[in-house]
């Protein structure tokens, strides 16, 4: 059974980086799948954020690309994320995703809820 | 790259059909057979319920299922029941190798 668990901070002040971590746990993030960060603005919907290989490649929202980072970290079997400059338009429930190909996510976590405010 | 396009809402008496649209270009859902739809309950992780435009995954009820035609692709839900009540979301691969979502619809089953 595939699990996923986001982890990190849920209150960031302006200007800050947000950093959430996932854990897998029942698969190994070695395998050829696609691991990806989707959040969920309050009443606008989903936002693809980014997806890494387990290679390594990564591929970016064009809109976020410039203070995104999506890193694995093989040895602990997790991937993580970094969100630079944060500001209140940030504050969402983010979700880590196991893609197994590039276009569909089969198996989400919880979802963290990270607000940004002074 | 633009948001996908759905209706904001819909809504269908139970035991009757309905069906979501999701309109995009031929950069993305036109392009590719990469389209997918995800069920989101407030509260609970989003549900994948179908991916490819047409594929079931396991466990999902066949009351469910997914066509395109050109730059659209299109959610049917058959036989509405209560429990479908909630929002819709469809999202493709696109050209630039991204993803992109529609903005979500909202199903009432009346």
């Amino acid at each position: 059974q595939v699990q996923l668990q986001e982890s990190g901070p849920g209150l960031l002040k302006p200007s800050e980086t947000l950093s959430l971590s996932c854990a897998v746990s029942g698969y190994s993030i070695n395998n050829n799948n696609y691991w990806v960060w989707t959040r969920q603005l309050p009443g606008r919907g989903l936002e693809w954020i980014g997806t890494i290989f387990h290679t390594g490649s990564t591929y970016y929202n064009p809109s976020l690309e410039s203070r995104v980072t999506i890193s694995v970290d093989t040895s602990r079997n997790q991937f993580s994320l970094k969100l630079s400059s944060v500001t209140a338009a940030d504050t969402a429930v983010y979700y880590c995703v196991r893609h197994k190909q590039f276009s569909y996510g089969d198996y989400w976590g919880q979802g963290t809820l990270v607000t940004v405010s002074s | 790259q633009s948001a996908l396009t759905q209706p904001a809402s819909v809504s269908g008496s139970p035991g009757q059909s309905i069906t979501i649209s999701c309109t995009g270009t031929s950069s993305d859902v036109g392009g590719y057979n990469s389209v997918s739809w995800y069920q989101l309950h407030p509260g609970k992780a989003p549900k994948l319920v179908i991916y490819e435009v047409s594929n079931r995954p396991s466990g999902i009820s066949s009351r469910f299922s997914g066509s395109k035609s050109g730059d659209t692709a299109s959610l049917t839900i058959s036989g509405l029941q209560a429990e479908d009540e909630t929002d819709y979301y469809c999202s493709s691969f696109t050209t630039s190798s991204t993803l992109v979502f529609g903005g979500g619809t909202k199903l009432t089953v009346l």
